[in-house]
């Protein structure tokens, strides 16, 4: 099993809602990635978890809220977001391995598309 | 910091015919991975080819080979054949090798490929 798996695919909430984003992965991977990609442009970081503990905060604005339960799950809580938060948000996962170790490659969800109204 | 440049926004080719995307990187360490990925209209990102810093060999994996050139910070793609499937947006990608650490992108090329 080599996938990662988003849910939902889409979501249109109000700037009011409270909605969540999900994750799973069952490679075994203890990295795993939140990223904001908007439409033509690359992605960019938001959240990183190593071992389920927060590694790297992007200075991401305190309304949206990463959680990581257990090794193969990862939820991006959304609360009072803004129209320009609209965008796809990707999943990944990785090893974390010594160097050299793995195969260094992040594995990709299809991510979920956000708009928010 | 680490930056990813890829020069050309947009590229197109002939099918069947050989492409080359450019990406040049800046970095002060010496252990790290370069990656492309390509990210379909259907939008999941999906990796093409991986090469390790320390691997002085250049990869390849079927159509799509690399020019590594270390010393330059270099990493173009180069893709034989090229086939209706290969349009996509190509992401040239950087990241440091130990612990989770995250992939830096480059901008981005565009690739149409013309029947």
């Amino acid at each position: 099993d080599t996938e990662v798996t988003q849910t939902p695919k889409h979501l249109v909430m109000g700037m009011t809602n409270k909605k969540s984003l999900k994750c799973e992965q069952h490679m075994g991977h203890r990295a795993m990635y939140w990223y904001k990609q908007k439409a033509k442009k690359p992605p960019e970081l938001m959240f990183v978890y190593s071992y389920e503990k927060l590694s790297i905060n992007e200075s991401v604005p305190s309304r949206f809220s990463p959680e990581c339960p257990n090794s193969s799950l990862l939820n991006l809580h959304l609360h009072a977001l803004q129209p320009e938060d609209s965008a796809l948000y990707l999943c990944a996962s990785s090893h974390v391995g010594l160097a050299g170790a793995g195969s260094g490659e992040l594995f990709f969800g299809e991510g979920s598309r956000l708009t928010v109204l | 910091a680490q930056t990813v440049t890829q020069s050309q926004p947009e590229m197109s080719v002939q099918e069947a015919e050989t492409v080359t995307l450019s990406c040049t990187y800046d970095t002060s360490e010496s252990d790290y991975y370069l990656f492309w990925y390509k990210q379909p209209p259907s939008r999941q990102m999906i990796l093409v080819i991986r090469q390790e810093a320390y691997k002085q060999q250049n990869a390849t994996e079927n159509r799509f080979s690399v020019n590594f050139q270390k010393a330059a910070k270099s990493f173009s793609l180069k893709i034989s054949d090229s086939q209706l499937g290969d349009a996509a947006m190509y992401f040239c990608a950087y990241r440091l090798i130990q612990g989770a650490q995250k992939l830096v992108f480059g901008q981005g090329t565009r690739l149409t490929i013309n029947p």
